[in-house]
């Protein structure tokens, strides 16, 4: 079981550049979570995802940020026109249904340049 | 509002001396408390929860709701301690979680 994947562990961008970053949940979990630390403050929640389903996005920055867990492959954060305002660490955490403990990634390093 | 307070960002002691990192959480329903601990190199993980009420790998935490507190401790530090702890609450049980800034906590040979 190889836990929760993040992808890429570490991404830069220039300003205006649009970020991807993946996140593939544990085997049997169907919960994503997203989260976001920026440079010397704790975890931020993002946004809550099931298959094909935002179940909670209000963590969520209203422009620029979207997410998505398809029926098939990993869950998305996706980034449009990248700032310098959001070089952090997003954390992908997944869960089984009803659970609020939490199995996280190693996280994907974002620096906009 | 709901938020919890770690009021250190760093903690050093010496190995063998006893640790205590300081939670402080500002909700008026019925929380569950966390901690995640986070190595060097490695994820953030589970450390225990205040409802197991069970002690892993020497520490312990008792949530004490008259104070709003929900504090690691540990009698005897050993060097592997040293790690990123974060405190964390889920109002009312449900999924989202609530962070710390989280303490940096530094065991000294």
């Amino acid at each position: 079981n190889a836990g929760v994947m993040q992808n890429p562990r570490h991404l830069v961008r220039r300003r205006g550049q649009e970020a991807r970053l993946r996140c593939s949940p544990m085997k049997g979990h169907s919960h994503v979570y997203w989260y976001r630390q920026l440079p010397e403050e704790g975890l931020k929640f993002m946004v809550y995802l099931q298959k094909e389903n935002i179940i909670d996005e209000s963590g969520m920055p209203k422009e620029r940020f979207s997410a998505e867990f398809p029926k098939e492959g990993p869950s998305i954060l996706r980034i449009q026109q990248v700032v310098r305002g959001d070089s952090a660490a997003y954390f992908c955490a997944s869960s089984q249904q009803g659970a609020n403990v939490l199995t996280f990634g190693a996280g994907s390093r974002l620096t906009v340049l | 509002a709901q938020r919890v307070t770690q009021p250190e960002k760093l903690l050093s002691v010496f190995k063998g001396a006893p640790v205590e990192l300081k939670c402080n959480y500002s909700y008026s329903g019925s929380p569950e408390l966390f901690w995640y601990v986070q190595y060097s190199r490695q994820r953030l993980q589970l450390l225990l929860r205040h409802i197991s009420r069970e002690s892993i790998k020497g520490f312990t935490a008792d949530l004490n709701k008259g104070e709003t507190s929900f504090h690691l401790k540990k009698p005897f530090a050993q060097e592997e301690d040293s790690a990123m702890y974060y405190c964390a609450l889920s109002p009312d049980s449900n999924y989202q979680l609530i962070w710390g800034a989280g303490t940096k906590l530094i065991i000294k040979p």
